[in-house]
C-alpha cells in the first residue's frame, strides 16, 4: 500500500539553503495534506498542513506546494536550519485517518 | 502549550500477556486516535474515536485490540493477548472539533519477548 511516497529517504543541505522536500500520493480521496516532522524518540510534531483547494501554504520558513494534477506535493524550507534535522513525513488525510508516507531525513550542515 | 501524554515510555511484556497503553489527549479535543510505527516501516493508522465511540478502524485493529476511554481525561489501548508482532511504537494523536489536524504524544515503545 503506497498512497503516500516519499521517494528520497534522506536529504543533506548546507544551512542557510533551501531543503526541497517531495511528495507523491495516489488517493484523490486525500481532502487535506499534512506535514509531520519527528525527531528520535517523540512523537510526531504537526508542521504545516494545506487543504487540497488551495495549491500553496506559507508558514513563517516553511512552504508547502500542491500539484493536484500531477499528485504531488513539496515542503520548502528556507532558509535550513540545523535545528531542522530530523524525519519529514508527509501526511494525507481521508474521512478522519491520516496516511504517513515514508518519511525523509533532513541533516542540515553547519 | 497543551500537549498529548503517554505513559508508559516504555513497556516490556511476554507473549500472550494483556497491556494497557495509556494516553491523555488535549484538554479541548474530541476526536482521539492510535497509530503504531514498526521498527523500521510506516506510521499506521489503528483506530479512531468520537463520542465514547469507534468511528473508523483499520484491518489491523483486530478482536485482539480494544480501545476505552475510562474516565474524562484517559483514552487507552488495550492488546489482550500480545504477539510478537505486535512491537512496535504506539502513537496516540488527539484533535478538536473544526480542524483536520491531528497532535500526537510521545508513543510508548511496546516491546513482546
Amino acid at each position: 500500500d503506497q498512497q503516500v511516497k516519499q521517494n528520497s529517504p534522506s536529504l543533506s543541505v548546507q544551512e542557510g539553503r533551501i531543503s526541497i522536500l517531495n511528495c507523491d500520493y495516489t488517493n484523490s480521496m486525500f481532502d487535506y495534506f499534512l506535514w509531520y516532522k519527528k525527531y528520535p524518540a517523540e512523537g510526531p510534531t504537526f508542521l504545516i498542513s494545506i487543504s487540497s483547494i488551495k495549491d500553496k501554504n506559507e508558514d513563517g520558513r516553511f512552504t508547502v506546494f500542491l500539484n493536484k494534477s500531477a499528485k504531488h506535493l513539496s515542503l520548502h524550507i528556507v532558509p535550513s536550519q540545523p535545528g531542522d534535522s530530523a524525519v519529514y513525513f508527509c501526511v494525507g488525510n481521508a474521512g478522519n485517518m491520516l496516511t504517513f508516507g515514508g518519511g525523509t531525513r533532513l541533516m542540515v550542515k553547519p | 502549550e497543551p500537549e498529548v501524554t503517554q505513559t508508559p515510555s516504555h513497556q516490556v511484556t511476554q507473549m500472550g500477556q494483556e497491556v494497557i497503553l495509556r494516553c491523555v489527549p488535549i484538554s479541548n479535543h474530541l476526536y482521539f486516535y492510535w497509530y503504531r510505527q514498526i521498527l523500521g516501516q510506516k506510521v499506521e493508522f489503528l483506530v479512531s474515536f468520537y463520542n465514547n465511540e469507534i468511528s473508523e478502524k483499520s484491518e489491523i485493529f483486530d478482536d485482539q485490540f480494544s480501545v476505552e476511554r475510562p474516565d474524562g481525561s484517559n483514552f487507552t489501548l488495550k492488546i489482550r493477548s500480545t504477539k510478537l508482532e505486535d512491537s512496535a511504537m504506539y502513537f496516540c494523536a488527539s484533535r478538536t472539533l473544526g480542524t483536520d489536524t491531528q497532535y500526537f504524544g510521545p508513543g510508548t515503545r511496546l516491546t513482546v519477548l
